[in-house]
């Protein structure tokens, strides 16, 4: 079955600075791969999402790029703000199948 | 659209209990899917339904537990004999189909004393 790997567990930035998350896939079929911002005590919100017939997709200050052939999904985010500290999970799907989710990454914006 | 309602958010159990969650989905949604997660830990995957038909049940989904949607619009979600191992955010989704985004609600957090 799928396996989703998410990297650093932890990043910490200067406000107005970038951040970027890194995630890696292993089933070949996958073809949706969203990311959400879960904030404490909340459920996940979908940020974003980027589908395998495009190579990237931004959305104001959040852009998510993929790479099909090394089978790997990047999260871009950029002006960072206080507001952006949440954790960030990355996950893959199959069509029709089920979401299978990386570990998270906790960022930090730090004023 | 309110998005997806989960109840209650918060329950507090003596091991041995059976306890029962519910899960609204957003109006129209065929697919709703039940997650676990603990603390530090990314969701994963319990159960899905399409309309009232389970599609597919994880092994983490043990026999003490089980999941209904029998008209095809909420969900419920129990655990029977419960153990300090059951203790978890449980989270539910759902979607338009099977191929569209999936929204969650806020989650039940399970506390198994």
């Amino acid at each position: 079955g799928e396996n989703v790997e998410q990297h650093p567990s932890t990043l910490s930035v200067q406000e107005g600075d970038s951040a970027v998350i890194k995630c890696t896939y292993s089933d070949s079929a996958s073809n949706y791969f969203p990311w959400y911002k879960q904030e404490l005590g909340k459920g996940p919100q979908l940020i974003i999402d980027i589908r395998s017939n495009v190579g990237e997709k931004k959305d104001q200050r959040i852009a998510v790029t993929l790479n099909k052939t090394a089978k790997h999904f990047s999260l871009h985010i950029t002006e960072t703000q206080p507001e952006d500290s949440a954790v960030y999970f990355c996950a893959a799907r199959r069509r029709a199948q089920k979401l299978v989710f990386g570990q998270g990454t906790r960022l930090t914006i730090n004023p | 659209d309110t998005g997806v309602s989960q109840d209650p958010r918060h329950k507090i159990t003596k091991r041995g209990q059976n306890v029962t969650f519910r899960c609204d989905p957003i109006s129209e949604h065929n697919r709703l899917y039940w997650y676990r997660q603990t603390l530090g830990q990314g969701p994963e995957f319990l159960t899905y339904f399409q309309n009232e038909a389970q599609l597919e049940k994880s092994r983490l989904l043990s026999n003490r537990f089980s999941a209904e949607r029998p008209k095809g619009s909420f969900s419920t979600l129990e655990i029977q004999r419960t153990e300090q191992g059951d203790s978890a955010m449980y989270l539910c989704a759902s979607s338009f189909s099977q191929d569209q985004e999936a929204f969650f609600g806020q989650g039940t957090r399970l506390t198994v004393v």
